[in-house]
């Protein structure tokens, strides 16, 4: 397997623009993150997904923020509009099964708005 | 207010020492961590975990030690390599039906050849 893949690798920005981040899980992993990584705040989860469900969105910074899985092999990351102090880099991350089991991460889209 | 955290932001050591990582955490609902390393432009990638049955989990030159009474838990790498330089993020899972993982802001290790 692949891996998780991510895409773009980089994205740069003005601010008020749409900007959708993409992920591609592990396949057969049923549990889906999101992850927003600053100096500040370290890596902050933003979201997560199982069985292509949302559990828990209470990370979203603000409405500006939507995330979607509209199927087990994809998921996207919206946010419209866009501002600087969105910047930071993003990863997606996938796990399989419930409890003890690691969660692996893509390499991350690193995010610039100017 | 962070549940999980790495007070020291680096660590430098040389070659063929040991290098102690440290990390705390404040919720008594925790009960598995894990420890991640990160290189520059990838993804984190999972190094070790142990689960609160244990207090010792070893692979190879990673220990991790976890002292559930202090909240505390390390990492030992012995010897430490000029590879193992890299950004380290402890994690930590509260179980149940809740796959959360809450990380530290993590601690740059370099290792001096």
């Amino acid at each position: 397997d692949a891996g998780v893949i991510q895409s773009p690798r980089h994205e740069v920005t003005e601010m008020g623009q749409e900007v959708t981040l993409r992920c591609k899980p592990i396949s057969g992993h049923n549990s889906l993150f999101w992850y927003r990584q600053t100096m500040m705040r370290g890596l902050e989860l933003l979201i997560y997904f199982n069985n292509n469900v949302p559990i828990d969105d209470s990370g979203m910074p603000e409405d500006r923020f939507s995330a979607k899985m509209p199927n087990a092999s994809f998921s996207t990351l919206k946010i419209q509009p866009s501002e600087p102090r969105d910047s930071a880099v993003y990863f997606c991350a996938s796990k399989w099964g419930e409890l003890n089991t690691e969660a692996f991460f893509g390499q991350g889209t690193r995010l610039t708005v100017v | 207010d962070q549940q999980v955290k790495q007070n020291s932001p680096s660590l430098s050591v040389q070659e063929g020492r040991i290098s102690i990582l440290n990390c705390d955490y404040t919720n008594s609902m925790f009960d598995y961590f894990l420890w991640y390393k990160k290189y520059p432009a990838e993804g984190p990638t999972f190094l070790i975990s142990i689960s609160s049955i244990k207090d010792k989990n070893e692979d190879g030159r990673f220990t991790v030690f976890l002292n559930k009474s202090a909240k505390h838990l390390s990492l030992h790498i012995v010897p430490s390599q000029p590879g193992d330089s890299a950004v380290y993020f402890c994690a930590a899972h509260s179980g149940g039906s809740n796959y959360k993982l809450t990380f530290g802001k993590g601690t740059l290790l370099t290792v001096n050849p």
